[in-house]
């Protein structure tokens, strides 16, 4: 199985800050790479499929890039909704696998 | 627009079966798969397998086979997710979600609003 492995588990930051999250897969998976955003008590949230799409209703400020197996979500400026948890995911084979989940805390 | 609709709650006792629902719509059902994920309470996402609601063909994740089981009704455009021999370990908010298969690799762009399912004697 592809291990993801994300930094940092947690992360304290105030609104207005540029935050990167960083996803390291165990073996190359090409660009096959999504994340997703999750809020206490509700399901997650598609914000980048492939590496670097934005999926479709997501802010301008979330950004993703890499390929084999170093990837990174930056939030250009923090809003206070974007507090959450972040997960990666690989599709490159199966099973599918996400990383353990990065909490984005308010300073 | 799309829609992923699931089952209540369940409270089942150990050895005992789930089998949660996963009703879509505002799609076209066979145009896409349906996975499972779990989330253990404060834990991560866990896939559980997939199914392909075009022709039912199924990838299962190596530590559940045997117990579970995915399942759909394109007529009534509903997928099923059955885990039987129900642990206490198996406790957890049970995801479905629409997977988007491209050139690119499956993500998921939908999600049910999760189903609690608690495993207790």
């Amino acid at each position: 199985d592809i291990q993801m492995t994300q930094s940092p588990s947690s992360l304290s930051a105030s609104v207005g800050d540029r935050v990167t999250i960083t996803c390291r897969a165990s073996q190359s998976i090409s660009s096959y790479l999504n994340w997703y955003q999750q809020k206490p008590g509700k399901a997650p949230k598609l914000l980048i499929y492939a590496a670097s799409s934005l999926q479709s209703g997501v802010p301008s400020r979330f950004s993703g890039s890499g390929s084999g197996t170093d990837f990174t979500l930056t939030i250009s400026s923090l809003q206070p909704e974007d507090f959450a948890t972040y997960y990666c995911q690989q599709s490159y084979s199966t099973p599918v696998t996400f990383g353990q989940g990065t909490r984005l805390e308010i300073k | 627009q799309v829609q992923l609709v699931q089952s209540g709650a369940e409270v089942k006792k150990p050895g005992a079966s789930v089998k949660v629902s996963c009703k879509a719509s505002g799609y076209t059902f066979t145009s896409y798969g349906i996975s499972w994920v779990r989330q253990a309470p404060g834990q991560g996402l866990e896939w559980m397998g997939w199914i392909s609601a075009y022709n039912g063909n199924t990838n299962y994740a190596q530590k559940l086979q045997g117990r579970v089981t995915m399942t759909t009704d394109t007529s009534t455009s509903t997928a099923y997710m059955e885990l039987r021999s129900l642990r206490s370990d198996d406790t957890a908010v049970y995801y479905c979600a629409r997977a988007r298969r491209g050139i690119t690799g499956t993500n998921f762009d939908y999600w049910g609003q999760g189903t609690l399912v608690t495993v207790s004697s």
